[in-house]
């Protein structure tokens, strides 16, 4: 089973609005993934947890949150956000081999975000 | 800093002939290679992966893709399309930081003619 699942599918919210985003996986994979996707664009990485810990932050602007309160579950908290933050959000996990060696990353559905 | 370089925005082929969709990197050590695929609105499946061993890769749906370290390319192909593979098909390379993010290419967009 690869299967990363992601709630909400689809997120309507005001600027001044706080949300959340929340990501799944029972794989026993320990790193996991936020990227965010703009319209025929690629993903671009947003932070990356490893067991847990927050390891890379992309110089993401602090209206988003990242949480990880265990190793299956990955959550972004958002809070007044703009209307340019309107993009799918993927989460990923993979295993996080010792040795920096690097594993799949599987992705999830995605969270289609609509800032107004 | 890696990086991925997919040459062909878009690209029409007529369903039931061959397809490769071309993608060049740049990295200082051996690179760790993915293809992925996401149909409209979804999220990506990965295709197919090469870490190391045979640069020849098989991955799902009938895709292949060969790595040519000598051209630091690493080209994705199909003897057959159908028209259930119109898509956008992403390149990607990750880094070498532990758990690190994936760098992807600009992405292919396929289109299948009947």
């Amino acid at each position: 089973d690869t299967e990363v699942t992601q709630t909400p599918k689809h997120l309507v919210m005001g600027m001044t609005n706080k949300k959340s985003l929340k990501c799944e996986q029972h794989m026993g994979h320990r790193a996991m993934y936020w990227y965010k996707q703009k319209a025929k664009k690629p993903p671009e990485l947003m932070f990356v947890y490893s067991y847990e810990k927050l390891s890379i932050n992309e110089s993401v602007p602090s209206r988003f949150s990242p949480e990880c309160p265990n190793s299956s579950l990955l959550n972004l908290h958002l809070h007044a956000l703009q209307p340019e933050d309107s993009a799918l959000y993927l989460c990923a996990s993979s295993q996080d081999l010792a040795g920096g060696f690097q594993e799949t990353q599987y992705f999830g559905p995605g969270t289609r975000l609509l800032v107004l | 800093a890696q990086s991925v370089t997919q040459p062909d925005i878009h690209i029409t082929v007529s369903e039931g002939a061959s397809l490769e969709l071309r993608c060049n990197y740049s990295y200082g050590a051996t690179p760790y290679l993915f293809w992925y695929v996401q149909s409209p609105g979804q999220g990506l499946q990965l295709l197919l992966k090469y870490f190391s061993g045979d640069t020849l890769v098989q991955g799902i749906k009938g895709f292949e893709a060969e790595f040519k370290r000598s051209q630091s390319s690493f080209n994705l192909r199909k003897p057959s399309v159908h028209w259930s593979d119109a898509a956008e098909y992403f390149c990607a390379v990750v880094g070498n930081r532990g758990a690190d993010g994936l760098t992807f290419g600009k992405g292919t967009h396929l289109i299948i003619q009947p």
